[in-house]
């Protein structure tokens, strides 16, 4: 069974603060890894996508890869208000399906 | 350049009643992903189509849904007789092609479904 987890939280951090995000997932040929924000109500909206092992930075988000842990996480530096969302981790497996983790609800505290 | 585009946004219906959910794929995008979220949990994968063809529907339940990409116009998804438990947002997704690194789906504004 493929699997990707996530702590669901919540996960409250101060505002300015560096917000940490983790996932783990269990099939090792997997090659392709998103991060999607979905605000309440809303849709998922895509942050990262990250497909080496090592980190990806964009703006304030860093993605993090160590596929050998089978492991991705999302940094998100000097964090604000509008961070507040649930995170969700997705791998791609079999070049066709994305499998979602349930998502880390994340609130900044001003 | 639109994006991926669904309607309707909201869909109340009662009990037994059918419900067809509607998918534009973004521009130049020939794959379709249909989704699920019940409340308060995470994304179900449940379909994936290209035009014409059904590529894997093993998250899709055995009865009473199905799912089209015809040749000409939307991706359609098909809820017959439906309960309670089929009260959900469904997201509906497209790419320009599957797997290769890169090439990301994008998600559409959803529709959310209400069985009364």
């Amino acid at each position: 069974q493929k699997e990707v987890e996530q702590n669901s939280g919540p996960l409250s951090v101060p505002e300015g603060a560096i917000a940490s995000l983790n996932c783990t997932y269990s099939d090792r040929v997997s090659q392709s890894f998103f991060w999607y924000r979905q605000y309440s109500g809303k849709s998922p909206e895509l942050i990262m996508s990250i497909y080496s092992n090592g980190d990806k930075e964009d703006g304030r988000f860093t993605a993090q890869l160590n596929k050998a842990s089978q492991y991705v996480s999302l940094l998100i530096r000097d964090s604000q208000p509008s961070d507040s969302a649930t995170y969700l981790c997705a791998v791609l497996f079999g070049n066709e399906k994305l499998t979602f983790g349930t998502g880390t609800r994340l609130t900044i505290i001003p | 350049n639109a994006g991926v585009m669904q309607n309707p946004r909201h869909l109340v219906r009662r009990r037994g009643q059918e419900a067809r959910l509607r998918c534009s794929p973004m521009k130049g995008h020939s794959h379709v992903y249909w989704y699920r979220q019940l409340p308060e949990e995470g994304l179900k994968f449940m379909v994936y189509l290209q035009k014409e063809n059904i590529i894997d529907e093993s998250g899709m339940p055995k009865e009473r849904f199905s799912a089209e990409f015809p040749k000409e116009g939307p991706s359609i998804l098909r809820i017959q007789q439906v309960v309670r438990g089929d009260s959900a947002a469904y997201f509906c997704a497209s790419s320009p092609q599957p797997g290769l690194a890169g090439e990301t789906q994008y998600f559409g504004p959803g529709t959310r479904l209400l069985v009364l």
